[in-house]
């Protein structure tokens, strides 16, 4: 059974610093893992999609790495800010067309 | 283009009703699923439709159902609610392939009491 987890569960940061939010899953068979982003009572928006066949995925600030074999994904985000303050989800595609979500890390950027 | 819509966005419902939840999907994308986010136990996957057809199913009570029309749009149904039901039920929209990004709606929250 696939299980996602995701450390740490919160952090908090001051403003311009780099962080790294990590993400591992035991089942390395996966299609893809995406990182979302959620704002307090909001939906999710999609940040990064990789591709199990993929190293890593980059967008502005933010850059995503994938490690099948060892299970991890890690999600790099340089000179933070506060807006960049929500709860940041990991997701694997598995089998069946099935995602299965870590838990999130909660994220706030001070000012 | 217009994003993945959800109604009703709030919903308060007693203990025993049914509750119909709707998501009409991006324009194009064949696949919907639907999830249930709780405090307690996270993001959940509940069933994923593509072409109308039940493609996989989360660990749920045949409570929760759901279905898809021919236009993509889905729609899930709640029998007999408990209050462990309430949560923050998401659906997300796509092409339906295995290297597919996911757009997700805002939401219904649904209340039961």
């Amino acid at each position: 059974k696939q299980e996602v987890t995701q450390i740490p569960a919160a952090l908090s940061v001051p403003e311009g610093e780099n962080l790294v939010l990590n993400c591992s899953f035991t089942d390395s068979a996966i299609y893809n893992l995406q990182w979302f982003r959620q704002d307090p009572g909001k939906g999710l928006t999609s940040l990064l999609l990789i591709q199990s066949s993929q190293r890593e995925q980059t967008s502005g600030r933010l850059n995503a790495s994938l490690d099948k074999s060892s299970g991890r994904s890690t999600l790099y985000i340089a000179a933070s800010q506060p807006g960049d303050s929500a709860t940041y989800l990991c997701a694997v595609q598995a089998g069946g067309f099935k995602t299965i979500f870590g838990a999130g890390t909660r994220l706030f950027v001070k000012a | 283009k217009a994003g993945v819509t959800q109604t009703p966005r709030y919903l308060i419902k007693t203990r025993g009703q049914q509750v119909t939840l709707s998501c009409s999907p991006i324009s194009g994308h064949r696949s919907v699923s639907w999830y249930q986010q709780t405090p307690g136990q996270g993001l959940q996957f509940l069933f994923e439709y593509f072409s109308e057809t039940q493609r996989n199913k989360g660990n749920f009570p045949g409570r929760f159902s759901g279905r898809q029309f021919s236009n993509s749009r889905s729609e899930m149904n709640v029998s007999t609610l408990e209050l462990g039901d309430s949560a923050l039920y998401l659906c997300a929209s796509g092409w339906g392939t295995s290297t597919d990004t996911q757009y997700f709606g805002p939401g219904t929250r649904l209340t039961v009491l």
